[in-house]
């Protein structure tokens, strides 16, 4: 059973430029959610898509957006890099059913670690 | 303020002693509570999944959640070399498949 997958591993780009973040859910999954993680602190919330439409979303200027595909692989873009936005970009999924459970929990990928020089 | 609070540690055990790791949080609308793992440069992991107050065991692991102190606890017992990691607390208020709020992480070191 394929976990979490996102690509690539490993991304330096320099500031004012823009990225690109793959992710392909757990087989059976069709939510998918994107965190920021910076060294030393916790994974914090960007946007959760469901139904290839952004459900919710955190604390993140519009320089992030997503997308997501009938497959419900899902992308995030980040426009006007900044320094700031080093940090480990987390995939998490997980399978709306609608009622609250262990089947909603989210599972992560392993990350993809962004360096903005 | 943060709405997670957590103690990042580092915390140092020698093996097989019981880990206690806990957070604290403001927002009283939590009610989904999670603990994840987290090894260097990897994603995290989840281990426990609590709903509402109360205890949950899963083999070494127990989860403890007081919603009146707001106030949530993981207990490892028989700590091994490889429980060596940072552990995530996780809260949402609606359903665990819904935006998590984070602490910071504990790191631990279960010294062998």
């Amino acid at each position: 059973d394929a976990g979490v997958t996102q690509s690539p591993t490993h991304l330096i780009k320099t500031r004012g430029q823009q990225v690109t973040l793959r992710c392909s859910p757990k087989s059976g999954h069709d939510t998918v959610s994107w965190y920021q993680q910076a060294l030393g602190q916790g994974p914090q919330f960007i946007f959760q898509y469901y139904e290839e439409e952004e459900r919710q979303r955190g604390n993140f200027p519009d320089r992030f957006s997503g997308h997501q595909f009938p497959n419900y692989s899902s992308e995030l873009n980040v426009n006007a890099l900044l320094l700031g936005d080093s940090a480990l970009y987390l995939c998490a999924s997980s399978f709306y059913t609608g009622l609250a459970g262990p089947t909603d929990t989210q599972y992560f990928g392993p990350g993809t670690r962004l360096t903005v020089l | 303020q943060k709405e997670v609070e957590q103690d990042p540690g580092p915390l140092s055990v020698p093996e097989g002693a019981i880990v206690s790791l806990n957070c604290t949080y403001s927002n009283s609308a939590f009610q989904y509570f999670m603990w994840y793992r987290q090894y260097s440069r990897k994603g995290p992991e989840l281990l426990m999944y609590t709903y509402s107050s109360g205890n949950k065991e899963d083999g070494r692991f127990t989860a403890q959640v007081d919603k009146s102190s707001k106030y949530i606890s993981l207990f490892i017992r028989d700590s091994q070399p490889s429980d060596s990691a940072t552990y995530l607390c996780a809260m949402s208020p609606r359903a665990a498949g819904n935006k998590l709020t984070f602490g910071g992480g504990t790191r631990v070191l279960v010294k062998p």
